[in-house]
């Protein structure tokens, strides 16, 4: 199985500064087509996930373009340019590359 | 809009049985491949199966291989989960989730339902 391993567990943030969420596969991601199926989810206090990127890089319709996503290959990474009130919970990589599709662990996004 | 709603959790005794649905609207269902996802008490996230879009291809985590049958009504817009030989080890939240690229596309989520908890204890 493709482990996802993701850092920091914790990531406590400043108001309106940046975060960085790193996400590490265990073998590529590049699938037969060439492309890489990396996913970002985000799951608030209380509430169900919801997918905020696909594909490594493209952004889901109403997710602010605060959040961004970039990497290649087994390294990939999710940056909030500037951290709101709303942005707490925990956030989760997953492969679609590979059965069984995996998840990261998660990180936890927390106001300091 | 698109709208997953599960149900038929509750708490079973460990070796019972339990049907989980989840009823769909809002998107073409027979367009769509989809999925079961569950989240064990303060966990993370694990992928339980998936179903194509017409039926005729499914896939389940090694966790509940054998125990675990997926399956969908297109008539009805809804997706089942039979889950047999419960264990202690799959109480959890399980969510539907509809795959985001087509009925034999199995690499996204794009909506989640709301949950629905199964606690398997005696």
């Amino acid at each position: 199985d493709v482990v996802m391993t993701q850092s920091p567990l914790s990531l406590p943030v400043t108001l309106g500064q940046p975060a960085s969420i790193s996400c590490r596969s265990s073998q590529s991601l590049v699938y037969s087509d060439e492309k890489t199926y990396l996913n970002w989810f985000q799951q608030r206090p209380g509430q169900s996930p919801r997918r905020l990127i696909y594909k490594v890089s493209n952004r889901d319709s109403g997710v602010p373009d605060r959040f961004s996503g970039s990497g290649s290959g087994t390294d990939f990474t999710l940056k909030i340019s500037r951290v709101e009130a709303e942005d707490v919970g925990v956030y989760y990589c997953m492969q679609g590359t590979y059965w069984p599709l995996t998840f990261g662990g998660g990180t936890k996004v927390e106001i300091k | 809009e698109v709208q997953l709603l599960e149900s038929g959790g509750g708490l079973v005794q460990p070796g019972g049985s339990l049907r989980l649905s989840c009823a769909a609207s809002g998107f073409t269902f027979s367009s769509s491949a989809m999925n079961w996802v569950r989240q064990a008490p303060g966990k993370g996230l694990e992928w339980v199966s998936t179903i194509s879009g017409s039926g005729d291809s499914t896939y389940y985590a090694d966790s509940v291989k054998g125990r675990f049958t997926i399956s969908r009504d297109s008539s009805k817009n809804m997706l089942y989960l039979q889950m047999n030989s419960l264990r202690a080890e799959d109480t959890a939240v399980y969510y539907c989730a509809k795959a985001g690229c087509g009925a034999y596309c199995y690499n996204t989520f794009d909506y989640w339902g709301q949950g629905t908890l199964v606690t398997v204890s005696s």
